[in-house]
């Protein structure tokens, strides 16, 4: 089984549209959580980090669901810019774990 | 200005002719990392360097080792490179390991290809 899974979309929304997806983690021992986005052949950046009790950065809003051990991204109004793909990342000890990533593209 | 700068963005190499890639950083961070990404896969931890102190993930080929001569610097080399090496390696670096409060800064990455 896979430390990190994502569903890979692609997630095809207009301007505008909510788009949320999650990603699934193995490790009920995991410490922190983050969502790091990557444009095609370019390298992964960080979004944000996830908190336990949620939290936003101005259109984008993660959870985590300890219970279930997952985590969740929703992007609001979404502009042509956000789409490239999003990497769910966990970390555990001294690594990150990486997902394949969601891939979402936004059309006009 | 780019703080993780991996040299060169592209490199090509012969199936089995050594290779090393490069990265150097001005952030004076103490962890460094190679992640090797093939397409539509997760980036894949090779090892990293706390300080001078190794780390190889368990699954790493032995055809994989690095170097890391000073705090600024590590290389990856790749002993016989064959074609399911060829990747996008990502440098990244973090001030102490990498948490929450410790996010990893990558670079551009190097795209390898193998004839």
């Amino acid at each position: 089984r896979k430390e990190v899974e994502q569903d890979p979309g692609p997630f095809n929304v207009p301007e505008g549209a909510t788009v949320a997806f999650n990603c699934t983690y193995s490790n009920s021992a995991s410490q922190s959580f983050f969502w790091y986005r990557q444009d095609c052949r370019k390298e992964p950046k960080l979004l944000m980090s996830v908190y336990s009790s949620g939290n936003e950065d101005g259109r984008f809003t993660a959870q985590l669901n300890r219970a279930s051990q997952y985590i969740s991204l929703l992007i609001r109004d979404s502009k042509l810019s956000d789409s490239a793909t999003y990497l769910c990342v966990v970390y555990d000890d001294y690594k990150l774990s990486f997902g394949a990533g969601t891939t979402v593209t936004v059309r006009a | 200005d780019a703080m993780v700068i991996q040299n060169p963005r592209y490199q090509v190499t012969q199936f089995g002719k050594p290779v090393t890639l490069s990265c150097s950083q001005t952030l004076n961070h103490n962890v460094m990392y190679w992640y090797q990404q093939k397409s539509s896969q997760a980036p894949k931890l090779l090892f990293h360097y706390y300080d001078k102190d190794f780390n190889n993930e368990a699954d790493t080929p032995d055809n994989f080792q690095s170097r890391r001569p000073n705090t600024s610097f590590c290389f990856l080399d790749i002993r016989s490179p064959g074609l399911g090496d060829a990747a996008m390696y990502l440098c990244a670096t973090s001030r102490d390991n990498a948490g929450r409060d410790q996010p990893q800064h990558f670079g551009d990455g190097t795209r390898l290809s193998i004839l």
